[in-house]
């Protein structure tokens, strides 16, 4: 079966670097996708992972292995603002999105 | 670019009416759209998949005569909640896909949601 996991919910601290995790089995692999999602609100794209290695945009990074099926989101520098849930959605072979439940970020002053 | 309207952005309804959502592509033309549902503090779950001009696929235990989807242009889908119950209270968010947006062909663009409230 097709299965996304990354952690339910995650504290930090204002000004501080945190990483969230995401782990896929897809039917066949087109990319990774991770989407920034506040309260009430429609998600936004934060980034879209097809070949392995880092890409960095901004205060954040997006990594991807294939190999291990393994994707995470760091967020460095947090601000208030970034108190959010981040989505981890993989694409399939038929390009369809299979999404993770969500992990909901809290910032901490 | 790549912008998705939904309208309304909330509706308040009784029980046993029917509620239209409209979800537009402004800016580019959308081949395929989804619909989506999303009861509070969980995650995004899809209910159907329409391609412009045929029949939407329905997510298993999504019932196709209660959520009537048609896309009828690359620009415009309807979700119609018919019959609406009190559980269908929910937040629903329409996305689409085009192939003739920048960045990357398969990156849904999400709609801002609309939050539907069946008293």
């Amino acid at each position: 079966g097709q299965n996304i996991d990354q952690p339910t919910e995650m504290t930090a601290t204002e000004g501080a670097i945190v990483q969230i995790n995401c782990t896929y089995q897809t039917s066949g692999f087109n990319g990774l996708f991770w989407y920034q999602q506040h309260a009430g609100e429609a998600p936004t794209f934060l980034s879209y992972n097809v070949l392995d290695g880092l890409e960095e945009k901004g205060r954040f990074s997006s990594f991807l292995s294939r190999s291990k099926g393994y994707s995470y989101l760091l967020l460095k520098e947090l601000q208030m603002k970034d108190s959010a849930s981040y989505l981890c959605a993989a694409m399939d072979s038929n390009y369809q999105l299979i999404w993770g439940a969500g992990t909901k970020l809290i910032i901490k002053p | 670019g790549a912008v998705v309207s939904q309208h309304p952005s909330w509706v308040i309804c009784k029980s046993g009416t029917s509620v239209k959502i409209e979800c537009r592509s402004l800016d580019f033309q959308a081949t395929t759209m989804f619909w989506y549902r999303q009861f509070p503090k969980q995650s995004l779950m899809l209910m159907a998949t329409s391609n412009e001009g045929s029949k939407a696929t329905y997510e298993q235990g999504v019932e196709k005569d209660k959520f009537l989807i048609n896309h009828a242009s690359l620009t415009l889908s309807t979700l119609t909640v018919t019959s609406a119950h009190p559980e269908d209270s929910s937040f629903y968010i329409c996305s689409a896909r085009g192939q003739d947006v920048p960045a990357f062909s398969y990156e849904q663009y999400f709609g801002p949601g609309t939050r539907l409230t069946v008293t």
